[in-house]
């Protein structure tokens, strides 16, 4: 069965611009999960949804934000983009607490 | 809150060399522990699991971890390391019930051949 699908893979966007990002969960799992991933810090939770709703969330500024819709497609926002948003961003998808399968990530570079 | 800790950054084996990699987790409740790799180019994927019942977890690959409440514990093990070993590894919990998985930090392992 296809894999969670991230889309754009890769990005660079300007300080001050917002970026969305996409992820496709493995057909069947209704759980999907955002981290962001650095050197510096390894991998922060950002935002847990399962058939709709956000069930948890890191400690992020409002600045991220995320959605989850009917198909479970989810997309996260990230809007007035700081240097420091540079990261690898990973979607992880789950059906009945079995662990994650996660994606390619989309890596966003912001200049 | 919940933490993971992984207690080596790098480690350098040569190939047949046995692997003990240290995880320990913070939370003080019942707890769902997991290891994945990630290898070079590839994406995280899950190498083990426990939720509950035996505490030696088996996975892929021949790994294997175990899970010691006392000590707050759940090390990834592996009797004889191949070149093919060389990734970097992540121990991660969540809360039984819970909607958030933290993980540690990550150790590079590197196998020379």
């Amino acid at each position: 069965k296809a894999g969670v699908t991230q889309t754009p893979r890769y990005l660079i966007k300007t300080r001050g611009q917002q970026v969305t990002l996409s992820c496709s969960p493995i057909s069947g799992h209704r759980s999907v999960s955002w981290y962001q991933q650095t050197p510096g810090q390894g991998l922060q939770f950002l935002f847990e949804y399962f058939s709709e709703t956000q069930r948890n969330k890191g400690n992020f500024p409002g600045r991220f934000s995320g959605r989850q819709f009917s198909n479970s497609r989810s997309e996260m926002n990230v809007s007035t983009l700081e240097l420091g948003d540079s990261a690898l961003y990973l979607c992880a998808s789950s059906g009945q607490g079995n662990g994650y399968t996660f994606g390619s990530g989309t890596r966003l570079t912001v200049v | 809150a919940q933490s993971v800790s992984q207690h080596n950054h790098h480690v350098i084996l040569s190939e047949a060399a046995s692997l003990e990699l240290g995880c320990n987790y913070s939370y003080g409740g019942t707890v769902n522990l997991f290891w994945y790799v990630q290898y070079p180019g590839q994406h995280l994927q899950l190498l083990l699991k426990y939720f509950s019942g035996d505490p030696l977890v088996k996975g892929i690959k021949g790994f294997e971890a175990e899970f010691i409440k006392s000590k707050f514990s759940f090390n990834l093990r592996k009797p004889s390391v191949q070149w093919s070993d060389t990734a970097e590894y992540f121990c991660a919990s969540s809360e039984a019930g819970g909607f958030k998985t933290i993980f540690g930090a990550g150790t590079r392992l590197f196998v020379k051949a």
